[in-house]
């Protein structure tokens, strides 16, 4: 059972290039969500998504947009990276609102 | 706007000292907290969740509690294996965003 997995763990990319995080979850979540942790700011919501084909705004969803055309996966792209969004992104999912969220190990975003 | 603080943001301790973690909270209405263990690297890791005031839960050297303000993850006897940075994160009512609202983080050190 390999639980929530985030591809790829690592990037570096160049301000005004594009990119997919992709998320992926194996225990049949219907909630599934995104979030950045950045030194001192602790983590904060990008989007988040309550079942296959729906999508929501988060806390700072500004430069991010996001897909869910399958239930076990939820992917995140930049369609334009600047140096603002070098961060580490984790992948979550839940069963319900209020249940255990399970995380991924983490994407290393680097925009230079 | 919900605000979780956490405190101290770091605490050193010997092996065997027992302390406590605090998380304060404002919120409109609380739905759940949540504690949640990260090690250096790797994704956040569920540790309890609690519904209302007066409610507490164990596991191993951990105990949280909770009040109508606060949180506290009691950690008695400690080992070097407890050292990992906890976080607080609350799941409320309203505020049209599901998803957690996460705490800064206290990071733990125990010192052989």
């Amino acid at each position: 059972n390999a639980g929530v997995t985030q591809t790829p763990k690592f990037r570096v990319l160049k301000t005004g290039q594009s990119m997919t995080l992709l998320c992926a979850q194996d225990m049949n979540h219907e909630y599934m969500y995104w979030y950045r942790q950045d030194p001192g700011m602790g983590l904060r919501l990008i989007h988040y998504s309550v079942g296959e084909g729906t999508t929501a705004k988060g806390e700072v969803p500004d430069g991010y947009n996001v897909s869910r055309l399958k239930k076990q996966n939820f992917l995140l792209g930049l369609e334009s990276a600047a140096p603002s969004q070098t961060s580490v992104y984790f992948c979550a999912s839940s069963y319900a609102t209020v249940s255990e969220a399970f995380f991924g190990q983490g994407t290393r975003l680097t925009v230079v | 706007e919900d605000q979780v603080t956490q405190s101290p943001e770091a605490l050193r301790l010997q092996e065997g000292e027992s302390s406590s973690l605090n998380c304060s909270y404002t919120v409109s209405g609380l739905r759940g907290l949540f504690w949640y263990r990260q090690d250096p690297g790797k994704g956040p890791e569920f540790l309890f969740t609690l519904y209302s005031a007066g409610e507490e839960k164990e596991k191993e050297r951990l105990k949280a509690t909770l009040t109508k303000k606060e949180s506290f993850l009691h950690i008695t006897a400690p080992k070097p294996e407890d050292s990992a940075t906890y976080l607080c994160a609350v799941q409320t009512f309203g505020g049209g965003a599901d998803g957690l609202t996460f705490g800064k983080g206290t990071h733990l050190i125990i010192q052989p």
